[in-house]
């Protein structure tokens, strides 16, 4: 496709329920990221995929957080037993760059609501 | 790891004025700043970056400054339009390191 696309837009769900956030990077682009940007408040970096190597998890805020990519491309990020305060936005962005060197390409987000 | 702070967090200027946003950053190994702008319910793109290697990029209306000795790097906006307004994030990274974003600047053109 011609850029990054998340799904779904939007997603309103009741604590405790497990949520699955799909990013689908910009063909070719071998590196993906995933941030959360909570309202008002800026980038929180998440997770980082690229290529085949293992992902940095480093920024997963819990265990409830997980997230894998199938072949290299598609992403899915999964939250477990949801808490109100993972209610937030969910940015995917991809890059044709090394790690740190270049630009990231975003998709439009996945707005989750715990309620 | 590195920490990127932003300010101001609101900023508001007269249509014409100018505009700055300054971040400074603690790691003295980043090399790459970029600055996103993220409209209303958009998502965030890349308006202009910078690598250590320079001082200062323009590009039209818009300019980054660099100042690697006192690790602090400034967007400047001139003559601002309302379609200026938005969020503008800085970034700060070093090659095969977290991108660390500023907590971003919401700038107010008022016509």
């Amino acid at each position: 496709g011609a850029g990054v696309s998340q799904s779904p837009s939007n997603k309103v769900t009741e604590k405790g329920k497990d949520v699955e956030l799909r990013c689908d990077p910009i063909s070719g682009h071998t590196a993906l990221y995933w941030y959360r940007q909570s309202l008002g408040q800026g980038l929180e970096f998440l997770i980082y995929f690229q290529g085949n190597s293992a992902p940095d998890k480093s920024g997963l805020p819990s265990d409830r957080f997980s997230a894998e990519r199938t072949g290299g491309s598609v992403s899915t990020l999964t939250i477990q037993r949801t808490q109100q305060e993972d209610s937030a936005v969910y940015l995917c962005a991809s890059s044709l760059a090394n790690r740190g060197t270049g630009e990231l390409f975003f998709g439009e987000g996945s707005r989750l609501t715990v309620l | 790891g590195e920490n990127v702070e932003q300010h101001p967090s609101t900023l508001s200027v007269q249509e014409g004025d100018s505009a700055v946003i300054k971040c400074t950053y603690s790691d003295s190994a980043s090399n790459y700043f970029p600055w996103y702008k993220q409209e209303l319910g958009k998502r965030p793109q890349l308006i202009i970056d910078i690598r250590s290697n320079v001082g200062e990029k323009k590009d039209q209306r818009i300019a980054v400054t660099l100042n690697k000795t006192a690790k602090h790097f400034s967007l400047h906006i001139t003559e601002t339009q309302p379609e200026d307004s938005a969020v503008y994030f800085c970034a700060a990274s070093a090659h095969n390191n977290d991108m660390r974003f500023g907590a971003g600047t919401r700038l107010t053109v008022k016509p």
